[in-house]
């Protein structure tokens, strides 16, 4: 199975600040295709995870421009510029590239 | 607008067996992969299940194989989970996604 290794599993920071949040995977994520499935979701508290970034850097819907993916292989960021309130939960990196599908640990991004 | 609407969940002795439902709106369900995950209680998320758009391709996790069972009907936009042989440890919320789109989960509690 792929491990997903994600970083930092908590983050503590104030409203404006910019943080990072690193997956690394135990091997590469480029499918077949060509294509990287490797997406990034939160899940705010009490809700259900909502896709942010899908394929490492491509948006989700109605996502705002705040958020970003990078990475190729076996190494992803995702980048929050300006936390706002509404951000705050915990992320999740997932892989589809192989079965089984796998989840990072999560990080919990809580306000300063 | 999308919704995937899970049913079917509640508390189940050990060894007995409960079926999901999920019921999908707003997109064209018999084009996507769908995916059963599960959350147990203050837990990350854990990959169950998969079945491709025809249902020619299905898979298991590890800890489910043999005991459940993941079957969609088309007609009826409807995704299904067959759980048998319920340990305590199958304990969870049970989310219907396929990915970019999140049901809000359905709680299995085992327990005698």
């Amino acid at each position: 199975d792929v491990v997903m290794t994600q970083t930092p599993p908590s983050l503590s920071v104030a409203i404006g600040q910019s943080v990072s949040i690193s997956c690394k995977s135990s091997q590469s994520l480029v499918y077949s295709d060509g294509k990287t499935y490797l997406h990034w979701l939160l899940q705010s508290p009490g809700q259900s995870p909502k896709l942010l970034i899908y394929q490492v850097s491509n948006l989700g819907s109605g996502v705002p421009d705040r958020f970003s993916g990078t990475g190729s292989q076996k190494d992803f960021t995702l980048k929050i510029s300006r936390v706002e309130a509404e951000d705050l939960g915990v992320y999740y990196c997932v892989q589809a590239t192989h079965f089984p599908y796998t989840f990072g640990a999560g990080t919990k991004l809580e306000l300063k | 607008e999308v919704q995937l609407v899970e049913s079917g969940g509640g508390l189940v002795q050990p060894g007995r067996s409960l079926k999901l439902s999920c019921l999908a709106s707003g997109f064209t369900f018999s084009n996507y992969g769908m995916n059963w995950i599960r959350q147990a209680p203050g837990k990350g998320l854990e990959w169950v299940a998969s079945i491709s758009s025809s249902s020619s391709y299905i898979y298991y996790a590890d800890t489910v194989k043999g005991r459940f069972t993941i079957s969609r009907d088309n007609a009826k936009n409807t995704l299904y989970l067959q759980m048998t042989s319920l340990r305590s440890e199958d304990t969870a919320l049970y989310y219907c996604a396929s990915l970019g789109y999140w049901g809000q989960g359905t709680l299995v509690t085992v327990s005698s």
